[in-house]
């Protein structure tokens, strides 16, 4: 069975505490991985897209990266407006011909002045 | 803001009701994806949506049904409401499936009494 599983469930830093969070799936055959901010009472917000083991992508403070089995989002010098959860989602080969996602549980991220 | 348009944001019923949730995906998306969201259960997908016709269904329940119409604006029906359908549901959208970023709405609270 397709499953992902992120953490830690909650993390609190401290303003400019450089930090990692972990998303790890077993899926039959990875199609991509993404990652999503969600602000309380938001729709998940598009981050990156990762599709093989080896790849990174950037953006302001976040950088994401992907091996075979499991994926870190890097947060480097965080701002109190980095506070979100932070879903990791995956799209399996095994799903057919469908672009359904398998989200984890997230990690709530906050980030203290 | 993604272009994906959710409507009602708020939607309060009580057990035993039928309502429906309005979804328009963003200019020249085919694909639409219906996710509910509950504390509990996490992100979970509903059903898929290609160029009019069903793709893929998830855990949906046989009281609901989803379809999406000619325009590609989808619509999903949830009736003989319990209390446990209280949720987040979610809309998303993407160019092509089944690979590629799915682009999310701002969501439709819904709270059965």
């Amino acid at each position: 069975e397709d499953q992902v599983t992120q953490s830690p469930e909650a993390l609190r830093l401290q303003e400019g505490e450089s930090s990692s969070l972990n998303c790890s799936y077993t899926v039959s055959g990875l199609r991509g991985l993404f990652w999503y901010r969600q602000d309380p009472g938001k729709g998940p917000e598009f981050l990156f897209t990762l599709y093989s083991a080896g790849e990174e992508k950037e953006k302001e403070r976040l950088k994401a990266t992907l091996t075979k089995k499991e994926s870190f989002l890097h947060i480097t010098a965080p701002k109190p407006e980095d506070s979100a959860t932070y879903l990791c989602a995956v799209q399996a080969f095994g799903s057919g011909n469908t672009g359904k996602l398998i989200f984890g549980q997230g990690t709530t991220l906050q980030v203290k002045p | 803001d993604s272009g994906v348009t959710q409507t009602p944001k708020h939607l309060i019923t009580a057990t035993g009701q039928r309502v429906t949730l309005r979804c328009s995906p963003r200019s020249g998306d085919l694909s639409v994806y219906w996710y509910q969201q509950s504390l509990d259960q996490g992100l979970q997908f509903l059903i898929q949506y290609y160029n009019g016709e069903e793709r893929a269904k998830g855990n949906i329940l046989e009281r609901f049904s989803a379809q999406q119409f000619p325009d590609l604006h989808s619509e999903l029906n949830l009736s003989s409401l319990e209390l446990g359908d209280s949720a987040l549901y979610f809309c998303a959208s993407s160019v092509t499936t089944p690979s590629g970023e799915q682009f999310f709405g701002p969501g439709t609270r819904l709270t059965v009494l």
